[in-house]
């Protein structure tokens, strides 16, 4: 069974689009991340969300929209896209505190 | 805020060797160091993790060493064989809650 999965693997799409990157952990976590990795590989976190409440919100565009419909799920919304935005975008849970974070198998978003 | 940073960017032993990664963090309250693989295309692994009241911890080829006074950490390898070959992240944070990562470190053991 996946425990941390991402839906699609991959999103090519075109400058100015809307798209959004869906997530779901079965580990039965209260906590979820969204984070961004880009072509030099760095690792970036974006949001945190603690039994559906925003805990985190770094420096992010504010095209960008988190929304956990419940704490299994954490979606990413992007309105807008643009060429700066391609990366693989991982989506990660974490139980209580000094837990490990799982990660999902990423999206890698291209646009074009 | 926490800032944590990751040498040498690029590492080439020979299999059977040891490597060694080191990163430095700014905040001496993160309390949390974990370490993560990442093979090519995959997702990030964690391997080991450190909390701030330990000094060391050890898992079979894998360890990691904390020096909190001077806010150093740094994971060694022992023995690296060809499919220990990926990119390693260090990671800093107070309880978990937000990871801040190193620049990573792409480790390759040649046969």
């Amino acid at each position: 069974d996946t425990a941390v999965s991402q839906t699609p693997k991959y999103l090519v799409t075109q400058m100015g689009n809307d798209k959004s990157i869906k997530c779901e952990q079965n580990l039965g976590h209260d906590t979820m991340y969204w984070y961004k990795q880009d072509s030099k590989k760095f690792l970036k976190i974006m949001f945190s969300y603690n039994n559906k409440e925003l805990i985190i919100n770094e420096t992010v565009p504010n095209r960008f929209s988190p929304k956990s419909p419940d704490k299994a799920h954490l979606n990413l919304h992007i309105n807008s896209l643009e060429l700066g935005d391609s990366a693989v975008y991982f989506c990660a849970s974490s139980g209580t505190a000094y837990n490990e974070q799982f990660f999902g198998p990423g999206t890698r978003l291209t646009v074009l | 805020g926490e800032n944590v940073e990751q040498h040498p960017s690029t590492l080439s032993v020979q299999e059977g060797d040891s490597a060694v990664i080191k990163c430095t963090y700014s905040d001496s309250a993160s309390n949390y160091f974990p370490w993560y693989k990442q093979e090519l295309g995959k997702r990030p692994q964690l391997i080991i993790d450190i909390r701030s009241n330990v000094g060391e911890k050890k898992d079979q080829r894998i360890a990691v060493t904390l020096n909190k006074t001077a806010k150093h950490f740094s994971l060694h390898i022992t023995e690296t064989q060809p499919e220990d070959s990926a990119v390693y992240f260090c990671a800093a944070s107070l309880n978990t809650d937000k990871l801040i990562f190193g620049t990573g470190t792409r480790l390759q053991v040649f046969p």
